[in-house]
């Protein structure tokens, strides 16, 4: 029973790499989020999507883009990284029938 | 314009007694409130929730209060146990793809 899996778990990225931050949930959940956590900070909506080919920005977009190709699976792009970046990424699922999310155990990003 | 407010970074108890958190919204839209619960290096997990409608929801140890007129909800969890010491986020949606919220979360110290 997997959950939400986020691969990696921790990255060190110079500025003006990309990567891809994976997540995949296997309860067939049709929403899903990408949050980030700054020290001291909440959570903050970067993306989500309401189901496969559906996706739409929230609080904190700019840097990023998401794909939803799929049920299960919502990759999370960064193109030139840049300091300001450096930040621990969740990502989250929903059934959409309670409010409640699953939570993967995050990534740990560093932009040097 | 942070829409959720937790105004204590922290908060200790001693074991046996009575913990209380609190959170402030601005935001009149809201219509459901969530708590929850994360420990280092994991993800948050869901603890209690409450929608609009109530003034209050239990969940054996856990009580979550809701004050409309005054915008603030608080969590109470008695008696307090060494386990629950962890940071407690507060978090409210009001759209309809159910996007959270989140407070910047309050860091309880539970004494033995």
């Amino acid at each position: 029973n997997a959950g939400v899996t986020q691969t990696p778990k921790f990255r060190i990225l110079k500025i003006g790499q990309s990567m891809t931050l994976q997540c995949a949930q296997d309860m067939n959940h049709n929403y899903m989020y990408w949050y980030r956590q700054d020290p001291g900070m909440g959570l903050k909506l970067i993306y989500y999507s309401v189901g496969a080919g559906i996706t739409d920005k929230g609080e904190v977009p700019n840097g990023y883009n998401v794909s939803r190709s799929t049920t299960e699976d919502f990759p999370l792009r960064l193109e030139l990284a840049a300091p300001s970046q450096t930040s621990v990424y969740f990502c989250a699922s929903s059934s959409g029938a309670s409010y409640g999310y699953t939570f993967g155990s995050g990534t740990r990003l560093t932009v040097v | 314009d942070q829409q959720v407010k937790q105004n204590s970074p922290s908060l200790s108890v001693q074991e046996g007694r009575i913990s209380i958190l609190n959170c402030d919204y601005t935001n009149s839209m809201f219509d459901y409130f969530l708590w929850y619960k994360k420990y280092p290096a994991e993800g948050p997990t869901f603890l209690i929730s409450i929608s609009s409608i109530k003034d209050k929801n239990e969940d054996g140890r856990f009580t979550v209060f809701l004050n409309k007129s005054a915008k603030h909800l608080s969590l109470h969890i008695v008696p307090s146990q060494p386990g629950d010491s962890a940071v407690y986020f507060c978090a409210a949606t009001a759209g309809s793809a159910r996007q959270l919220t989140f407070g910047s979360g309050t860091q309880l110290t539970v004494l033995p």
